[in-house]
């Protein structure tokens, strides 16, 4: 199986400021045939199920507020929230659905305010 | 507006089997577009895949569960069904069923249901 971690476990940033999630496939998530990252990311907040934030690395879900982004390639991923709302607390997964493989989640990271 | 609800016991005994039901509303599950799935998640842990139905019946799931899940469709219904045979406590889980992005399998879940926590408990 791909394993999926993510770093760091927790952070707290101030409102308005910048929060960065990162994420590490154990082996590429690239498929060069056609030009895309097999990797998606998640927000879940308390008593909610996931919800779809950016699929192929980067491009974001309808209705996601553009301060998600999401970049990356091969292993190494990052979610950025350029400007953190209070809304924005949640617990952020990183997901890996590269063909032929089970689909396999990252621990998670939970985001606080400072 | 797509919506998906699972149902179920909410209290299973060990060894028993879990047997849960996804109604999809607001759309076809007869679509040949999309596949449908199953997520779990431990209380206060991570998501973990555990299968994914098409209408037509065929399925994928985590090796990491074995023979133990059964994952089937009834189109007539719109819904999909999870067995999940002979449990233990690390059974115990919030489980989640979803739908998985256009055409793909594996692939992303871009919507999914509330989720109904599941006991493993004599």
């Amino acid at each position: 199986d791909i394993v999926m971690t993510q770093s760091p476990d927790s952070l707290a940033v101030s409102l308005g400021e910048r929060a960065t999630i990162n994420c590490k496939s154990s082996q590429s998530l690239f498929f060069s045939s056609i030009n895309k990252n097999y990797l998606a990311w998640y927000q879940q907040k308390p008593g909610q199920p996931p919800k779809l934030l950016i699929y192929w690395a980067s491009t974001r879900e309808s209705g996601v507020p553009d301060r998600f982004s999401g970049s990356g390639s091969g292993t190494d991923f990052t979610l950025t929230i350029s400007s953190l709302q209070a809304e924005d607390v949640a617990v952020y997964y990183c997901q890996q659905y590269y063909s032929n493989f089970p689909t396999t989640f990252g621990p998670g990271t939970k985001v606080e305010i400072k | 507006q797509l919506q998906l609800q699972e149902s179920g016991p909410g209290l299973v005994k060990p060894s028993e089997t879990l047997s849960l039901t996804c109604t999809v509303s607001g759309g076809s599950i007869s679509s040949s577009t999309y596949y449908w799935g199953w997520i779990r998640q431990p209380p206060g842990k991570g998501l973990e895949w555990i299968g994914n139905i098409y209408y037509d019946g065929t399925t994928y799931h985590n090796p990491s569960l074995k023979s133990r899940v059964t994952i089937s469709v009834d189109t007539s219904k719109n819904q999909f069904s999870l067995n999940l045979s002979s449990v233990t406590a690390a059974d115990t889980a919030v489980f989640y069923c979803a739908r998985l992005g256009k055409w793909l399998q594996p692939s992303y879940f871009d919507y999914w249901g509330q989720g109904t926590l599941v006991t493993v408990s004599s």
